[in-house]
């Protein structure tokens, strides 16, 4: 398996400003993977982001909206861009390891 | 568009009963499926997975079942505990290693 962490575990923004949040992974993986989770809702793949080459981002997600950077084998960042209240979520840092996907604690974001 | 769906949305189980939780999809090129539990306020936890090629997988207290000829996926857990109280996710991943997820299913264990 492999264990992850995400920073900050939750925040309060105001609308207008940015926010990122970071994904840490104990072990040196490829793949990599940012969700968004609304509240009371499943979990909606925001982006696939390898290391060594550009974010492919799923329908309904852009890169202005949000950035993200994966700097090595275990880091990677996720950014939310002027944030409005439609953006409160859990951002969700995800890995492919050992076969399977495993997923950090999250970032429970609320932007007033 | 293709889709994996939940029968229900919740499951009220007796403390120390079998709990079943299920789960239809609809992308036949799907390879691989994972169950997940998220408990308040944590990320999803990977309970037990399945492959294909496989129509049954034990764990500990858990079994998955797939049945390709339906496209439907179970979660059977064993002696439900207190626990085991979480909204519990399916997920189904095809060949780009992405995952879609079901609706969930919440899961509330009765003393």
């Amino acid at each position: 398996s492999a264990v992850i962490s995400q920073k900050p575990s939750r925040d309060i923004c105001q609308r207008g400003t940015s926010l990122t949040i970071q994904c840490q992974v104990d072990s040196q993986v490829t793949m990599m993977f940012w969700y968004r989770q609304q509240p009371g809702q499943s979990l909606t793949l925001i982006a696939t982001a390898n290391q060594g080459s550009e974010a492919t981002y799923e329908s309904g997600f852009v890169i202005d909206k949000f950035p993200i950077s994966r700097p090595n084998l275990t880091f990677s960042t996720l950014t939310v861009s002027n944030m409005s209240p439609e953006d409160s979520s859990i951002y969700l840092c995800s890995v492919e390891a050992a076969g399977t996907q495993y997923f950090g604690p999250g970032t429970r974001l609320l932007v007033l | 568009g293709e889709s994996v769906g939940l029968h229900l949305p919740t499951l009220s189980v007796q403390e120390g009963d079998n709990s079943i939780i299920n789960c239809a999809y609809s992308n036949s090129a799907s390879d691989y499926f994972i169950w997940y539990k998220q408990e308040s306020g944590k990320g999803p936890q990977f309970i037990i997975d399945i492959r294909s090629n496989m129509d049954k997988r034990q764990g500990q207290r858990v079994t998955v079942l797939l049945n390709k000829t339906v496209k439907h996926l179970s979660l059977q857990i064993a002696a439900t505990q207190p626990g085991d109280s979480a909204v519990y996710f399916c997920a189904e991943r095809t060949n780009d290693y992405k995952l879609s997820f079901g609706a969930g299913t919440t899961v509330t264990v009765r003393a």
